[in-house]
């Protein structure tokens, strides 16, 4: 059964700082692995969509990694700010057209 | 724009009542997902639907149905509420894309709705 983990569960950094947040998971057949942004009381957020042939994706100040090897997937975050403050999700889809996904990292960024 | 548009955000509803929660999206996707949300549990996939009056069971499916009969509605039921069923209720959908180079299909990106706060009392 696929499963997966998200470190830290929680972040705090001063604005402008560069980050980094971790997702793993344990079977690496996927077909691909999605980044996503969750606020408070809201749904999810599409940020990023790495297909399992792709090693990354870039949107704006975002930068999404993949290493299906080991397992591994990493968002980059450059320059944060206060209004990336939020909760981050990894989902990753191994069989059929179902998303597994972490728990997240609650992410905040101060002023 | 992409949207995926679920019927209420939140709701309040009476242990025992028939509950309707609906989700309609205009991206033409062939799978649609109904998930819940609570904290320290994070996201659990209840039922998912590859096609029109096609439906499977997600992990926690007890207390819970689902009805596709168009492509772009996907409603999610709860045949008698009962206050363990107070959560975020989140719709999704994903599609097929061309990927090219050889390969005839891949999964596009989910979408997911605004959630609909239930509440059962």
């Amino acid at each position: 059964k696929q499963e997966v983990t998200q470190i830290p569960a929680a972040l705090s950094v001063p604005e402008g700082e560069n980050l980094v947040l971790n997702c793993s998971f344990t079977d690496s057949a996927i077909y691909n692995l999605q980044w996503f942004r969750q606020d408070p009381g809201k749904g999810l957020t599409s940020l990023l969509l790495i297909q399992s042939s792709q090693r990354e994706q870039t949107s704006g100040r975002l930068n999404a990694s993949l290493d299906k090897s080991s397992g591994r997937s990493t968002l980059y975050i450059a320059a944060s700010q206060p209004g990336d403050s939020a909760t981050y999700l990894c989902a990753v889809r191994a069989s059929g057209s179902r998303l597994t996904f972490g728990e997240g990292t609650q992410l905040t960024v101060n002023p | 724009d992409v949207k995926v548009t679920q019927s209420s955000r939140y709701l309040v509803k009476r242990t025992g009542e028939k509950v309707f929660l609906e989700c309609v999206q205009d991206m033409d996707h062939e799978n649609m997902f109904w998930y819940r949300q609570d904290p320290g549990l994070g996201l659990r996939l209840i039922y998912f639907s590859y096609d029109v009056k096609m439906k499977e069971k997600g992990d926690i499916p007890e207390g819970y149905s689902v009805s596709r009969e168009k492509k772009e509605r996907f409603s999610l039921i709860l045949e008698s509420a009962s206050t363990n069923q107070t959560s975020m209720y989140l719709c999704a959908t994903v599609g097929w894309g061309n990927a090219g180079q050889g390969v005839l299909k891949l999964y596009t990106e989910a979408f997911f709705g605004q959630g609909t706060r239930l509440t059962v009392v």
